[in-house]
């Protein structure tokens, strides 16, 4: 079945800095790759996700890039601030999200915002 | 609320009690899932429904007995569970086949005493 790795667990970043979370998967049949923001007493909210027909994909804040010939995609975010402080998880799935396939999700990067 | 409400939020059972764990999700979704989220585990799928049919099943035990009765509400009913079973057992739900909008409730914290 799908492994998916994430790398680092944790991440502590200055406010106003860049944060990069990667993201490694193992079935090349893979084709949806969402990335899921949790926060505490709450269950993962979407935040952004790509499809393997493209490359790289922009949500003002957020980017997500994707290299299928590697098999990794990666959590761009810029000019970080408090309440981007969470945890995140990436997830890869062959059903492009859905049908009879549910999501494989990495371990999560919990992301520090430092002030 | 992101469309998908669990209930309840918490819940303490001792090792030979019966409850049920209960799912809802109100964005006309035609797909429902259960996951368990471990400390510093990934993210692990139970169950899979499609179209209230099961389509998957991640090799769970049979304490865990999922139940469907229709494409908005899905239940896990859980018997004789083990300390190692608490964790947070989150639901969410998603248009099949292409998965569109896979969404997650809040999640009911288990805790087996």
């Amino acid at each position: 079945g799908e492994n998916v790795e994430q790398h680092p667990s944790t991440l502590s970043v200055q406010e106003g800095d860049s944060a990069v979370i990667k993201c490694t998967y193992s079935d090349s049949a893979s084709n949806y790759f969402p990335w899921y923001k949790q926060e505490l007493g709450k269950g993962p909210q979407l935040i952004i996700d790509i499809r393997s027909n493209v490359g790289e994909k922009k949500d003002q804040r957020i980017a997500v890039t994707l290299n299928k010939t590697a098999k990794h995609f990666s959590l761009h975010i810029t000019e970080t601030q408090p309440e981007d402080s969470a945890v995140y998880f990436c997830a890869a799935s062959k059903g492009a999200g859905g049908g009879a396939d549910g999501l494989t999700f990495g371990k999560g990067t919990h992301l520090i915002i430092q002030p | 609320e992101t469309g998908v409400t669990q209930t309840p939020r918490h819940l303490v059972m001792g090792m030979t009690n019966k409850k049920s764990l209960k799912c809802e999700q109100h964005l006309g979704h035609n797909a429902m899932y259960w996951y368990k989220q471990s400390a510093k585990k990934p993210l692990e799928l139970m169950f899979v429904y499609n179209f209230k049919e099961q389509t998957e099943n991640n090799s769970v035990p049979s304490r865990f007995s999922p139940e469907c009765p229709n494409s908005s509400h899905l239940f896990l009913h859980l018997h004789t569970l083990q300390p190692e079973d608490s964790a947070l057992y989150l639901c969410a739900s998603s248009q099949a086949p292409m998965g569109d909008g896979y969404t997650f409730g809040s999640g009911t914290r288990l805790t087996v005493v």
